[in-house]
């Protein structure tokens, strides 16, 4: 297997643009995880998924900020419109289940807002 | 909700000294805590998990130890290399169906040659 694969690896956009990040899993796994990472504030968890269906999005910044899971190869982290502090590498991670299961990262996502 | 405090916050260490890095939790109920690795400018990877029906797990130059009891954890490096400088972070969470593993905050290790 390839791994978590993270698209793009870089983005650079401008202030009040929309920004798309996208994650395929590995394939069985059944949990999906949105994390963002700053110098400022670690590594937080934005969202997650059980089986396609969001179980908590209590780590979503603000209503800019959205996430779905269409289906279980596939899932999108959207931003709109973007702001500068906004700024941060985003993670997507997969697990055999929601808790006590081994996460595998992707390469991430380095954002940057000008 | 669960909480997972994590010290030190850096640390740096003689190249073949020990290194030791402390977690504490919150939720009693937590049984599964492991540990990430993150090289610079690369994904965190799990490095050893430990669960809550042991005390220690070790791999090689690493151990994790569990205190139930104390509510906390720790990682221990032996004879350490420069390969293992990186942000390390200690996590923990429970068997649940909706529940979510929470990360400590990580300890950046740097390595002395």
């Amino acid at each position: 297997d390839a791994g978590v694969i993270q698209s793009p690896r870089h983005e650079v956009t401008e202030m009040g643009q929309e920004v798309t990040l996208r994650c395929k899993p590995i394939s069985g796994h059944n949990s999906l995880f949105w994390y963002r990472q700053t110098m400022m504030r670690g590594l937080e968890l934005l969202i997650y998924f059980n089986n396609n269906v969001p179980i908590d999005d209590s780590g979503m910044p603000e209503d800019r900020f959205s996430a779905k899971m269409p289906n279980a190869s596939f899932s999108t982290l959207k931003i709109q419109p973007s702001e500068p502090r906004d700024s941060a590498v985003y993670f997507c991670a997969s697990s055999l289940g929601l808790s006590i299961y081994e996460q595998y990262f992707g390469p991430g996502t380095r954002l940057t807002v000008t | 909700g669960e909480n997972v405090e994590q010290h030190p916050s850096t640390l740096s260490v003689q190249e073949g000294d020990s290194a030791v890095i402390k977690c504490t939790y919150s939720d009693s109920a937590s049984n599964y805590f492991p540990w990430y690795k993150q090289e610079l400018g690369k994904r965190p990877q799990l490095i050893i998990d430990i669960r809550s029906n042991v005390g220690e797990k070790k791999d090689q130059r690493i151990a994790v130890t569990l205190n139930k009891t104390a509510k906390h954890f720790s990682l221990h490096i032996t004879e350490t290399q420069p390969e293992d400088s990186a942000v390390y972070f200690c996590a923990a969470s429970k068997d649940s169906s909706a529940s979510k593993i929470i990360f400590g905050s990580g300890t950046r290790l740097s390595i002395r040659p």
